[in-house]
């Protein structure tokens, strides 16, 4: 089975644009979570999506929001970049969801704002 | 509030030595999850291990093992000989059982494997 892909890979953006980056969980998995990590806070619980709705949501601002399409790829999007924003962002996917299943993790997409 | 303490931010051994990585964890729930995963260099978790609180039971994995310690809320994992392929940064986590909580991932211990 492939694994969890992300896109892309890399991204260079300046403050106060939006970017979106894309995540295809495994096949079969319906829940798909979003972490940021960084080196100050460690990684960090974004939101989680399962079968297209948002089941749970970290304390980030309104700025992070995401979406799931009906074949279980995920999407977040963060508008307004701060240089805080720079980050390693992580999309897991998982057969069940609620979060107390495991988790595959995808590569990750590093973001920088410069 | 839930918490996770990993309080060894970084640990060295020689190749072939046994190493416990330590994980303490705060939760008021009686139902919660616990978990360990590894990150390689390449920057993709990979999933260790998940244990309930309900089942204490140590579990041995090849080179691998966990002590969970419900009385003194600790989820230590050990490496047994190891290798220069287990250098990463590994992660306790806990998820409780409620539909609003969120996992908490320890800060990490960094795990250098010196040949």
């Amino acid at each position: 089975k492939a694994g969890v892909t992300q896109t892309p890979r890399y991204l260079i953006k300046t403050r106060g644009q939006q970017v979106t980056l894309s995540c295809s969980p495994i096949s079969g998995h319906r829940s798909v979570s979003w972490y940021q990590q960084t080196p100050g806070q460690g990684l960090q619980f974004l939101f989680e999506y399962f079968s297209e709705t948002q089941r749970n949501k970290g304390n980030f601002p309104g700025r992070f929001s995401g979406r799931q399409f009906s074949n279980s790829r995920s999407e977040m999007n963060v508008s307004t970049l701060e240089l805080g924003d720079s980050a390693l962002y992580l999309c897991a996917s998982s057969p069940q969801g609620q979060g107390i299943y495991e988790q595959y993790f995808g590569p990750g997409t590093r973001l920088t704002v410069t | 509030a839930q918490k996770v303490t990993q309080a060894q931010t970084e640990i060295s051994v020689v190749e072939k030595e046994d190493v416990t990585l330590d994980c303490v964890y705060e939760t008021r729930d009686t139902t919660y999850y616990l978990f360990w995963y590894k990150q390689p260099p390449s920057g993709e978790l990979v999933f260790l291990i998940r244990r309930n609180s309900f089942d204490e039971q140590n579990e041995i994995s090849g080179r691998y093992s966990w002590n969970f310690q419900k009385s003194t809320s600790s989820f230590n994992f050990t490496i047994t000989a190891s290798q220069v392929v287990d250098s990463a940064v590994y992660f306790c986590a806990l998820r409780g059982s409620n539909r609003d909580d969120k996992i908490i991932f320890g800060k990490g211990t960094r795990l250098h494997i010196l040949p």
